[in-house]
């Protein structure tokens, strides 16, 4: 069973608008948490990373939530553009992992003119 | 650009033949990630590397295998392909294990 489940798994929003991604994880001991932006047929882009700590961060239009007591996480996406269509996977790193991530599928975002 | 590239971008094998995939990490960094990344799926780690040692291993089978060498850049070989190994193979590099990891644009592999 795959420890970090996002949703939905596909969305379409219309330009200008907001949305906001899901991510629940069973990953533990919990490190950090991070959200990749993937264009089609590229390799992911970081947008944001938190520790336990950190509740909150702030990339542009993407600001991410995590509440580690839930082991849930958000990405909202503010006044989405044409260039945010592209598939956002969030990450979550065991304390013990040495490097061993554990990737949800992603939700597929949209935008549309 | 994250400065990570990967060789080459596209490649067609038959079932049984053998590949090796290369990746050269970004400068000065001293770990390298392997990843699978089915169509619709997110990656699934396989292997990483860090200063030429094997850090850890995913669910693979031994028929993947992989390489670093002392300038830290990486090979992945496959071994006696099979259809299910189909799929964009991603590698990542970071300045340590924990940090960051920075993916190149992935090498599209498709086994026939």
């Amino acid at each position: 069973k795959n420890q970090v489940e996002q949703s939905p798994q596909s969305l379409i929003i219309l330009e200008g608008k907001n949305c906001t991604l899901q991510c629940n994880y069973t990953v533990s001991p919990f490190s950090n948490l991070r959200w990749y932006k993937q264009d089609t047929g590229r390799g992911p882009v970081s947008l944001t990373i938190m520790t336990f700590s950190e509740n909150t961060k702030s990339n542009g239009r993407y600001t991410a939530t995590l509440d580690a007591d839930t082991k849930q996480s958000s990405l909202h996406i503010t006044a989405s553009q044409l260039s945010d269509s592209a598939s956002y996977i969030c990450v979550v790193s065991a304390d013990d992992s040495w490097g061993k991530l554990q990737f949800g599928a992603g939700t597929q975002v949209v935008v549309t003119p | 650009e994250t400065g990570v590239t990967q060789s080459p971008t596209h490649l067609i094998k038959t079932r049984g033949q053998q590949v090796t995939l290369r990746c050269s990490s970004q400068s000065g960094h001293n770990t390298v990630s392997w990843y699978q990344q089915a169509l619709g799926q997110g990656p699934q780690f396989i292997f990483q590397y860090y200063r030429e040692e094997e850090n850890g291993r995913g669910n693979f089978p031994p028929r993947f295998s992989g390489l670093q060498f002392p300038n830290y850049s990486s090979e992945l070989n496959v071994n006696a392909l099979e259809l299910d190994d189909s799929a964009l193979y991603l590698c990542a590099s970071s300045l340590k294990f924990e940090d960051t990891q920075y993916f190149g644009p992935g090498t599209r592999l498709t086994v026939l």
